[in-house]
């Protein structure tokens, strides 16, 4: 059974640095062809990707935000690290974590398991 | 970064209605093109990937088609569970894009 989970902080302030974790089960992050990404959505707005972690190591980022963001894995732990630097109010989101896989059969990465999401109040 | 955009943002449609939404992809995606549908507080769910093919487990009332730029998600007969957000990705670039949304309301 797959699972993701998102943890970190429920409010930063401006400024600081946002750490979130992906703690995932049913899967390894070491399996050729797979893939974690974080995915962010605003109160009542659209989703955003941020950025990708591949089972190579291959880092993907958000063109807006690749300067203020570091993904990482510990392959050991099951687990995807997101930091996020100089939060603003504008930050205030849910962040989800989601896995997308190569399935042969379909020839095709599916996005196919998400997290619940963790809200992230950002005060000024 | 490819710009996905969905029409309309929202809907009002009564059960049993046929809808349909449409989403527009600023330069060819081919057929990587998802469609999730989101419920009020909970996780985006996997519809239609590849821009038509059907996730296991989920309702053949739902169906997409489409390639290149242009790509629609229909709902053949609405059901009281599929009042929700609906957004189209783009996986054709490493760096995916997602669609404004349609929300899709009781009329």
């Amino acid at each position: 059974q797959v699972t993701l989970k998102e943890s970190g902080p429920a409010l930063v302030k401006s400024t600081q640095t946002l750490t979130l974790t992906c703690t995932f089960s049913g899967f390894s992050l070491s399996t050729t062809g797979m893939r974690v990404s974080w995915i962010r959505q605003p109160p009542g707005k659209a989703l955003e990707w941020l950025a990708r972690i591949d089972w190579d190591d291959d880092k993907f980022y958000s063109t807006s935000l690749k300067t203020r963001l570091t993904i990482s894995k510990d392959t050991s732990k099951n687990q995807v690290v997101l930091t996020m630097a100089n939060m603003d109010p504008v930050d205030t989101a849910t962040y989800y974590c989601a896995r997308d896989y190569y399935y042969e059969s379909s020839a095709y990465y599916l996005w196919d398991y998400w997290g619940q999401g963790t809200l992230v109040t950002v005060s000024s | 970064d490819i710009q996905m955009t969905q029409s309309p943002s929202s809907l009002s449609a009564s059960v049993r209605d046929r809808v349909t939404i449409t989403c527009r992809a600023s330069q060819s995606i081919s057929r990587h093109l998802n469609w999730y549908q989101q419920q009020p507080g909970k996780a985006p769910k996997l519809l239609i990937y590849a821009a038509s093919s059907l996730q296991s487990g989920v309702p053949s009332r739902f169906s997409g088609s489409g390639s290149g730029t242009d790509f629609t998600l229909t709902i053949s007969t609405l059901q009281p569970e599929d009042f929700a957000t609906y957004y189209c990705q783009q996986s054709y670039t490493s760096r995916p894009t997602f669609g404004g949304g349609t929300k899709v309301e009781i009329k």
